[in-house]
């Protein structure tokens, strides 16, 4: 059975140091998702990929979270530099293209972050 | 802008109970609905979804929601509740067109007690 591929599963991280996420969504899926989770909280969207173009990054903190999809396949989610409230599980997410009708978004494991 | 509240952060039952979790919504135009779970250190599963026709709506696992226009609810409930229930519970909605991304609700956490 085809899953969204997260790596790596567990990232401890000092504050002020640059930390990369990866994700592979399901071969065939066009829109890819990056979730932020905090603690005690339902997830919110960072950014949002058809293909390789960003449909919507209105909640990414621009000034230290960048998130790319060159070829339109596979996505990394950068943090630079780290902050301590930034310790959360990201998550990604794929799903076909949504043309007016209902795709459903599959999830990755997550990556939990602790920054120290 | 769409907003999901759920009304209780925590829900603790016994075994073999029957279990209600509480989630309203506010939207201005038609949106999907949708209950995930989500067990310890995992991403999340989708429990079922509600896009249009029958208000009641069958999932995995034994549980069903009942979609409520009037009062802008979705409510997640199963008759009969095991220990492997025991799980974080996620209310979300997307609006019908566009982009169609998830927003969620705070979460329940149902926690099964023998």
């Amino acid at each position: 059975e085809a899953e969204v591929a997260q790596s790596p599963r567990y990232k401890i991280t000092e504050k002020s140091q640059a930390v990369a996420f990866w994700c592979d969504p399901i071969s065939g899926h066009a829109t890819l998702y990056w979730y932020r989770q905090i603690l005690g909280q339902g997830p919110e969207l960072l950014v949002q990929f058809q293909d390789e173009s960003v449909v919507d990054d209105s909640q990414l903190p621009k000034d230290r979270f960048s998130a790319e999809r060159l070829k339109g396949v596979d996505s990394t989610l950068k943090i630079q530099p780290a902050e301590l409230g930034d310790s959360a599980m990201y998550l990604c997410a794929s799903s076909l293209y949504p043309q007016g009708t209902y795709n459903e978004q599959f999830f990755g494991p997550g990556t939990r972050l602790t920054v120290l | 802008a769409q907003s999901v509240t759920q009304l209780d952060s925590q829900v603790p039952v016994f075994e073999e109970a029957p279990v209600e979790l509480r989630c309203n919504y506010s939207s201005s135009v038609s949106v999907y609905l949708f209950w995930y779970v989500q067990y310890p250190n995992q991403g999340l599963q989708l429990l079922l979804k509600y896009l249009s026709g029958s208000t009641l709506v069958k999932g995995i696992n034994g549980f069903e929601a009942e979609f409520n226009k009037s009062q802008t609810s979705f409510h997640l409930r199963k008759p009969s509740v095991h220990i492997s229930d025991t799980a974080e519970y996620f209310c979300a909605v997307s609006i019908i067109q566009g982009a169609q991304k998830l927003v969620f609700g705070q979460g329940t956490r149902l926690t099964i007690n023998p």
